[in-house]
C-alpha cells in the first residue's frame, strides 16, 4: 500500500513568516502533485513534480521532488492570510494518492 | 474557465436508502474519477472510469457502488444501501487524458450525510 504522510498536520502562522510542509512516502512515484484545498471546494492543483530533486517555484510558493522520488516539500515565503488552506500532496499515477494533509492558517 | 460541477451540493439520507451523486466533467475530457473525504481524514481515491468502463477502482468501492455515465455530459455515482459511514464528501474529478503529470480537475464536491 502507498501511504503519503504529510508534516505538520496544522500550522498556524503569523503574515510574513516562513514555513515548509513535507509529504514522505516509503514508495517511489513517478510524479508528485500539490494541491490547494479551501473549505467547500475541491482540491485545485499547484504543481506537478516529475523529476528527482526537481525545484518548481510559484511565485512565493517553492516546491521540491527528493532525489529518489519519494519526498517532496513545499516552502511558503512571507505568508498571507490569503494562504490559508489545506494543502495535500498526491502521489500521480492512473489516479491519485492523497496525503494527509497539512491545515495551514496564516494570522493577519 | 471549464469547471467540473457536482450536484446536489450537499444530501441528507436514511441509512439503506440509494443515492445518486451527479457529476457534469469538463466537456472534452474523457477521464473521470470519484474520490471521497471522510471528515478529518485524507481524500480517498474510489474508480476510475474511461469509454464506458471502470479502469480501476479501491478496495472501498464494493458492490454497493456503481458508477454510470447515462449520457454524453453526466457521469454518476450510486450508493445503493447507504451505511452511516458512508457519510463523506464525495469529489467527481475529470482529465483529458491518464498518467501521471495529468492533471484532474475536481469539482466542488458532495457532502453526503446518512443517518
Amino acid at each position: 500500500t502507498q501511504l503519503l504522510e504529510q508534516s505538520p498536520q496544522f500550522l498556524s502562522i503569523q503574515e510574513g513568516e516562513n514555513l515548509t510542509v513535507y509529504c514522505n512516502s516509503s514508495s517511489v512515484f513517478s510524479s508528485l502533485q500539490w494541491y490547494r484545498q479551501e473549505p467547500g471546494e475541491g482540491p485545485v492543483l499547484l504543481v506537478t513534480v516529475v523529476t528527482g530533486g526537481e525545484v518548481k517555484k510559484l511565485k512565493r510558493l517553492t516546491f521540491q521532488f527528493g532525489d529518489a522520488r519519494k519526498d517532496s516539500s513545499l516552502h511558503i515565503t512571507a505568508a498571507q492570510p490569503g494562504d490559508t488552506g489545506l494543502y495535500l500532496c498526491a502521489g500521480a499515477t492512473n489516479k491519485l494518492i492523497f496525503g494527509t494533509g497539512t491545515l495551514l492558517a496564516v494570522q493577519p | 474557465e471549464p469547471e467540473v460541477t457536482q450536484t446536489p451540493s450537499h444530501q441528507v439520507t436514511q441509512m439503506g436508502q440509494e443515492v445518486i451523486l451527479r457529476c457534469v466533467p469538463i466537456s472534452n475530457h474523457l477521464y473521470f474519477y470519484w474520490y471521497r473525504q471522510i471528515l478529518g481524514q485524507k481524500v480517498e481515491f474510489l474508480v476510475s472510469f474511461y469509454n464506458n468502463e471502470i479502469s480501476e477502482k479501491s478496495e472501498i468501492f464494493d458492490d454497493q457502488f456503481s458508477v454510470e455515465r447515462p449520457d454524453g455530459s453526466n457521469f454518476t455515482l450510486k450508493i445503493r444501501s447507504t451505511k452511516l459511514e458512508d457519510s463523506a464528501m464525495y469529489f467527481c474529478a475529470s482529465s483529458e487524458s491518464s498518467g501521471s503529470q495529468e492533471t484532474q480537475y475536481f469539482g466542488p464536491g458532495t457532502r453526503l450525510l446518512v443517518l
